[in-house]
């Protein structure tokens, strides 16, 4: 199984920061990594495919880069309603697998 | 307005069994590969399994976890997923999520989630 180990699991940072999360896949992947955000007693919401392409209705301060094992998530500027959880997860190769997931609280 | 909603979770017991429904709205089911996936405060998120279109054959795929125990079927006629939970164990306790396939590139991933329907298995 393909292992995906997202850092950190949990980051405090205030309002207007940049943010970056990390997802390192097990083996290489190409560009088929996913990103996910979890608000509290919500479904996770799809934000970004591909590794880079964002999803109709997210706003553009989130993006996505990497390829291969590596792969990070950008907040380029923190907004009060990005404190949430995200995942990583590869649709690459059966069984599809997630991420431990990154808290992000407010500092 | 895409929607999937899931029903038919809840308590059961060990070794016993649990149906769980997801009905589809907004968009054409038959033409999406659908999945579940579940969360559990310790494991976080784990992909149980696929059920594919009907282009694709109606075929499944299944985290080892579970094969052998839950079975996915569809019935595109009713817009609905089914979820087959049998031989149920304690670490089957979790939220069950139904998602929308969104396929591109070759591979296929989650653009929507149902809301979730809580399974929890114990004496």
């Amino acid at each position: 199984d393909i292992q995906l180990t997202q850092s950190p699991s949990f980051l405090s940072a205030s309002v207007g920061d940049r943010v970056t999360i990390s997802c390192r896949a097990s083996q290489g992947i190409s560009s088929h990594l996913v990103w996910y955000q979890q608000k509290p007693g919500q479904a996770p919401k799809l934000l970004i495919y591909a590794a880079s392409t964002l999803q109709s209705g997210v706003p553009s301060r989130f993006s996505g880069s990497g390829s291969g094992t590596e792969f990070t998530l950008t907040i380029s500027s923190l907004q009060p309603e990005d404190f949430a959880t995200y995942y990583c997860q590869q649709p690459h190769t059966y069984p599809l697998t997630f991420g431990g997931g990154t808290k992000v609280e407010i500092k | 307005e895409v929607q999937l909603v899931e029903s038919g979770g809840g308590l059961v017991q060990p070794g016993g069994s649990l149906r769980l429904s997801c009905a589809g709205s907004g968009f054409t089911f038959s033409d999406r590969y659908m999945d579940w996936v579940r969360q559990t405060p310790g494991k976080g998120l784990e992909w149980v399994g696929r059920s594919r279109n009907k282009a694709n054959s109606y075929t499944t795929e299944y985290a080892a976890s579970v094969k052998g125990r839950f079975t996915l079927s569809r019935d595109d006629s009713k817009n609905s997923l089914y979820l087959q939970m049998d031989s149920l164990k304690t670490e089957d306790t979790a939220v069950y999520y139904c998602t929308r396939g969104y396929c591109t590139n070759g591979v296929c991933f989650f653009d929507y989630w149902g809301q979730g329907t809580l399974v929890t298995v114990s004496s």
